[in-house]
């Protein structure tokens, strides 16, 4: 199994542009979480799904930021304008039971 | 929402050494789930270990266990032997078992492992 697999790696955006960020969870995993994470603020969730409806959006910060998961095997993240408080590193997890939460290697998103 | 501290933003330990990483939390619910995540400067977050509230008997897997107090909602990690690959950010994060899935983490510890 490749794991959780996030594209980019890295990216580097000028503010205002649109970001959209990628995952795509382990085979028969249900639940898909997106996290950001800064030094000020730590490990934040922002949204949750549960086989591909979304659970939890509290997290999303502002309109500026929308997640589809359009099925099984792929979500987006996707933040429209992006502005330089946006950069952070991105996570994706995923897990079919309590035991199984697995991260991908995260985005780290650069606004300038 | 439930809070997770860890009250040590660095600690550091020599090589062959032990080291306990603490960690609190507050929940008023009876049944849930703790982690101890890894993050090496790769970025990449590994599962360190994990128990299960309703289990007693404190977790353990290889050189790493954990002191789970229930009454006191605590939850450290010991860490024996220590290695330089040791050497990483550790986080303790809270899973309720009743409502909603999604892991709830503290700030993070930052242990250094000396030669």
């Amino acid at each position: 199994d490749a794991g959780v697999i996030q594209s980019p790696r890295h990216e580097v955006t000028e503010m205002g542009q649109e970001v959209t960020l990628r995952c795509k969870p382990i085979s028969g995993h249900n639940s898909l979480f997106w996290y950001r994470q800064t030094m000020m603020r730590g490990l934040e969730l922002l949204i949750y799904f549960n086989n591909n409806v979304p659970i939890d959006d509290s997290g999303m910060p502002e309109d500026r930021f929308s997640a589809k998961m359009p099925n099984a095997s792929f979500s987006t993240l996707k933040i429209q304008p992006s502005e330089p408080r946006d950069s952070a590193v991105y996570f994706c997890a995923t897990t079919w039971a309590v035991n199984g939460y697995t991260f991908g290697s995260g985005t780290r998103l650069t606004v300038v | 929402a439930q809070t997770v501290t860890q009250s040590q933003p660095e600690m550091s330990v020599q090589e062959a050494e032990t080291v306990t990483l603490s960690c609190t939390y507050d929940t008023s619910e009876s049944d849930y789930y703790l982690f101890w995540y890894k993050q090496p400067p790769s970025r990449q977050m590994i599962l360190v270990i994990r128990q299960e509230a309703y289990k007693q008997q404190n977790a353990t897997e290889n050189r790493f266990s954990v002191n789970f107090q229930k009454a006191a909602k605590s939850f450290s990690l010991k860490i024996s032997d220590s290695q330089l690959g040791d050497a990483a950010m550790y986080f303790c994060a809270y899973r309720s078992a009743n409502s909603g899935y999604a892991l709830n983490f503290g700030k993070g510890t930052s242990l250094l492992v000396t030669p």
